[in-house]
Protein backbone atom coordinates (compact mmCIF):
# COMPACT_ATOMS: atom_id res chain seq x y z
CA UNK A 1 0.00 0.00 0.00
CA UNK A 2 2.13 2.80 -1.17
CA UNK A 3 -0.52 5.57 -0.24
CA UNK A 4 -0.43 8.66 -2.65
CA UNK A 5 2.61 8.82 -5.35
CA UNK A 6 3.63 11.88 -7.15
CA UNK A 7 5.76 12.00 -10.45
CA UNK A 8 8.08 13.33 -10.76
CA UNK A 9 9.79 14.54 -7.68
CA UNK A 10 11.67 17.33 -9.31
CA UNK A 11 11.52 19.08 -12.62
CA UNK A 12 13.26 22.31 -14.03
CA UNK A 13 11.55 24.20 -17.08
CA UNK A 14 11.69 27.05 -19.11
CA UNK A 15 9.46 29.81 -19.28
CA UNK A 16 6.44 28.56 -21.50
CA UNK A 17 7.12 24.97 -21.46
CA UNK A 18 4.60 22.71 -20.55
CA UNK A 19 4.19 20.04 -18.32
CA UNK A 20 1.87 17.57 -16.73
CA UNK A 21 2.53 16.44 -12.92
CA UNK A 22 1.62 12.97 -11.97
CA UNK A 23 -0.55 11.73 -9.28
CA UNK A 24 -2.19 8.14 -8.47
CA UNK A 25 -3.13 6.75 -4.71
CA UNK A 26 -4.20 3.19 -4.18
CA UNK A 27 -6.61 3.71 -1.20
CA UNK A 28 -9.21 3.63 -3.32
CA UNK A 29 -10.60 7.58 -2.26
CA UNK A 30 -13.14 9.69 -3.70
CA UNK A 31 -11.78 12.98 -4.14
CA UNK A 32 -8.04 13.97 -4.68
CA UNK A 33 -6.76 17.38 -4.43
CA UNK A 34 -3.78 19.50 -6.18
CA UNK A 35 -1.86 21.99 -3.91
CA UNK A 36 0.93 24.16 -3.82
CA UNK A 37 2.81 25.29 -1.26
CA UNK A 38 4.85 28.80 -1.28
CA UNK A 39 7.39 29.83 1.72
CA UNK A 40 5.55 31.40 4.33
CA UNK A 41 1.99 30.71 2.98
CA UNK A 42 -0.57 27.70 4.00
CA UNK A 43 -1.41 24.59 1.28
CA UNK A 44 -2.98 26.47 -1.31
CA UNK A 45 -5.63 24.37 -3.40
CA UNK A 46 -5.52 24.68 -7.28
CA UNK A 47 -7.93 21.97 -7.93
CA UNK A 48 -10.12 18.93 -6.77
CA UNK A 49 -12.07 16.48 -7.86
CA UNK A 50 -15.33 15.16 -5.98
CA UNK A 51 -15.37 11.61 -7.48
CA UNK A 52 -13.96 10.23 -10.80
CA UNK A 53 -15.61 11.87 -13.47
CA UNK A 54 -15.25 15.44 -11.95
CA UNK A 55 -12.90 18.35 -11.09
CA UNK A 56 -13.33 22.04 -9.95
CA UNK A 57 -11.54 24.99 -9.01
CA UNK A 58 -10.08 25.59 -6.18
CA UNK A 59 -8.36 29.12 -4.53
CA UNK A 60 -5.57 29.57 -7.34
CA UNK A 61 -6.38 27.73 -10.57
CA UNK A 62 -4.84 30.22 -13.01
CA UNK A 63 -2.41 28.51 -15.45
CA UNK A 64 -3.51 25.29 -14.49
CA UNK A 65 -5.77 22.47 -15.65
CA UNK A 66 -6.03 19.26 -14.08
CA UNK A 67 -7.50 15.13 -15.70
CA UNK A 68 -9.27 12.83 -13.01
CA UNK A 69 -8.01 10.19 -15.41
CA UNK A 70 -10.04 7.17 -13.54
CA UNK A 71 -10.30 6.61 -9.74
CA UNK A 72 -6.93 6.54 -8.79
CA UNK A 73 -5.18 8.67 -10.76
CA UNK A 74 -5.47 12.93 -11.02
CA UNK A 75 -2.89 15.09 -12.98
CA UNK A 76 -2.00 18.93 -13.26
CA UNK A 77 -0.85 20.27 -16.36
CA UNK A 78 0.95 23.27 -17.12
CA UNK A 79 0.59 24.51 -20.54
CA UNK A 80 2.76 27.36 -20.51
CA UNK A 81 4.86 27.79 -17.26
CA UNK A 82 5.53 30.75 -15.87
CA UNK A 83 8.28 31.71 -13.05
CA UNK A 84 5.56 32.71 -10.52
CA UNK A 85 4.60 28.87 -10.83
CA UNK A 86 7.74 27.53 -8.87
CA UNK A 87 6.67 26.12 -6.12
CA UNK A 88 6.28 22.57 -4.60
CA UNK A 89 3.33 20.57 -5.62
CA UNK A 90 1.34 18.36 -3.40
CA UNK A 91 -1.13 15.68 -4.39
CA UNK A 92 -3.61 14.57 -1.95
CA UNK A 93 -6.62 11.97 -1.38
CA UNK A 94 -9.57 11.62 1.25
CA UNK A 95 -12.81 9.42 1.49
CA UNK A 96 -15.88 11.25 2.21
CA UNK A 97 -18.16 9.26 4.76
CA UNK A 98 -21.27 9.75 5.78
CA UNK A 99 -21.11 12.86 3.94
CA UNK A 100 -18.21 14.25 6.19
CA UNK A 101 -14.78 14.29 4.20
CA UNK A 102 -12.44 12.61 5.97
CA UNK A 103 -8.62 13.11 6.52
CA UNK A 104 -6.22 13.95 3.61
CA UNK A 105 -3.41 12.07 2.72
CA UNK A 106 -0.53 13.62 0.86
CA UNK A 107 2.09 12.50 -1.51
CA UNK A 108 5.93 13.16 -1.01
CA UNK A 109 5.42 16.39 -3.28
CA UNK A 110 6.92 17.76 -6.89
CA UNK A 111 9.35 20.50 -6.32
CA UNK A 112 9.24 22.91 -9.59
CA UNK A 113 11.64 25.56 -10.61
CA UNK A 114 10.82 27.15 -13.93
CA UNK A 115 13.25 29.52 -14.90
CA UNK B 1 -5.53 28.31 10.41
CA UNK B 2 -4.24 31.72 9.64
CA UNK B 3 -1.42 33.41 8.06
CA UNK B 4 0.98 35.13 10.33
CA UNK B 5 3.45 36.62 7.71
CA UNK B 6 6.52 35.26 5.71
CA UNK B 7 8.82 33.63 8.56
CA UNK B 8 7.36 30.37 10.46
CA UNK B 9 7.01 31.21 14.37
CA UNK B 10 9.36 28.48 15.62
CA UNK B 11 9.06 26.84 19.31
CA UNK B 12 12.52 25.63 20.74
CA UNK B 13 11.92 22.77 23.17
CA UNK B 14 14.37 20.64 25.60
CA UNK B 15 14.34 16.93 24.45
CA UNK B 16 11.93 14.86 27.22
CA UNK B 17 9.66 18.57 27.64
CA UNK B 18 6.26 18.71 26.57
CA UNK B 19 5.39 21.02 23.71
CA UNK B 20 2.75 22.99 22.66
CA UNK B 21 1.77 24.43 19.57
CA UNK B 22 -1.41 26.87 19.00
CA UNK B 23 -3.26 27.42 16.15
CA UNK B 24 -6.39 29.82 15.41
CA UNK B 25 -9.00 29.08 13.02
CA UNK B 26 -11.03 32.22 11.43
CA UNK B 27 -14.01 30.02 10.15
CA UNK B 28 -16.78 29.50 12.96
CA UNK B 29 -18.56 27.10 10.73
CA UNK B 30 -15.59 24.29 10.71
CA UNK B 31 -16.09 21.76 12.24
CA UNK B 32 -13.22 19.34 11.02
CA UNK B 33 -9.43 19.91 12.35
CA UNK B 34 -6.50 18.26 11.60
CA UNK B 35 -2.98 18.55 12.58
CA UNK B 36 -0.24 17.76 10.27
CA UNK B 37 3.68 16.78 10.65
CA UNK B 38 5.90 18.05 7.85
CA UNK B 39 9.16 17.03 7.63
CA UNK B 40 11.62 18.60 5.59
CA UNK B 41 11.78 17.89 1.89
CA UNK B 42 8.35 15.41 2.55
CA UNK B 43 4.98 15.98 2.31
CA UNK B 44 2.43 16.43 5.47
CA UNK B 45 1.54 13.70 6.96
CA UNK B 46 -1.43 13.48 9.67
CA UNK B 47 -0.92 13.18 13.56
CA UNK B 48 -4.47 13.85 14.80
CA UNK B 49 -7.89 15.16 13.77
CA UNK B 50 -11.24 16.07 16.09
CA UNK B 51 -14.33 16.92 15.08
CA UNK B 52 -16.51 20.07 16.74
CA UNK B 53 -18.60 17.81 18.99
CA UNK B 54 -15.42 17.44 21.26
CA UNK B 55 -12.81 19.56 23.00
CA UNK B 56 -9.96 17.07 23.74
CA UNK B 57 -8.51 13.81 21.69
CA UNK B 58 -6.08 11.97 22.65
CA UNK B 59 -2.94 9.70 20.40
CA UNK B 60 0.34 8.52 21.11
CA UNK B 61 2.00 10.62 22.99
CA UNK B 62 -0.44 14.07 21.24
CA UNK B 63 -3.54 15.21 22.59
CA UNK B 64 -5.67 17.41 20.68
CA UNK B 65 -7.38 20.64 22.03
CA UNK B 66 -9.96 22.47 20.52
CA UNK B 67 -11.76 25.68 22.12
CA UNK B 68 -14.69 26.83 19.79
CA UNK B 69 -15.60 29.79 21.65
CA UNK B 70 -12.38 31.39 21.02
CA UNK B 71 -11.83 29.45 17.45
CA UNK B 72 -8.50 28.37 19.15
CA UNK B 73 -6.75 24.55 18.90
CA UNK B 74 -3.32 23.34 20.36
CA UNK B 75 -1.50 20.43 19.72
CA UNK B 76 0.74 19.19 22.85
CA UNK B 77 3.75 16.22 22.26
CA UNK B 78 4.64 14.60 25.58
CA UNK B 79 8.61 14.24 26.34
CA UNK B 80 9.43 15.29 23.26
CA UNK B 81 12.05 13.50 20.82
CA UNK B 82 14.51 15.00 18.22
CA UNK B 83 12.50 13.40 15.32
CA UNK B 84 9.85 15.23 16.47
CA UNK B 85 11.68 18.53 15.08
CA UNK B 86 9.58 19.37 11.77
CA UNK B 87 7.21 22.05 11.05
CA UNK B 88 3.48 21.55 12.43
CA UNK B 89 0.67 22.77 11.07
CA UNK B 90 -3.57 22.89 11.50
CA UNK B 91 -5.94 23.01 8.90
CA UNK B 92 -9.97 23.05 9.26
CA UNK B 93 -12.64 22.56 7.35
CA UNK B 94 -16.62 23.29 7.39
CA UNK B 95 -18.97 20.81 6.41
CA UNK B 96 -20.53 19.19 3.42
CA UNK B 97 -17.46 21.22 2.41
CA UNK B 98 -14.57 19.71 -0.12
CA UNK B 99 -11.96 23.10 1.16
CA UNK B 100 -9.72 22.94 3.72
CA UNK B 101 -8.13 25.46 5.25
CA UNK B 102 -4.41 25.46 6.30
CA UNK B 103 -1.95 27.44 8.65
CA UNK B 104 1.47 28.21 7.44
CA UNK B 105 2.41 26.19 10.26
CA UNK B 106 5.06 25.82 13.49
CA UNK B 107 8.63 25.23 13.29
CA UNK B 108 9.27 22.69 16.14
CA UNK B 109 13.35 22.55 17.17
CA UNK B 110 13.73 20.06 18.90
CA UNK B 111 17.30 20.34 21.45
CA UNK B 112 19.55 17.32 22.57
Amino acid sequence: NAGVTQTPKFQVLKTGQSMTLQCAQDMNHNSMYWYRQDPGMGLRLIYYSASEGTTDKGEVPNGYNVSRLNKREFSLRLESAAPSQTSVYFCASSQERQGLQETQYFGPGTRLLVL
Amino acid sequence: GESVGLHLPTLSVQEGDNSIINCAYSNSASDYFIWYKQESGKGPQFIIDIRSNMDKRQGQRVTVLLNKTVKHLSLQIAATQPGDSAVYFCADQGRGYQKVTFGIGTKLQVIP
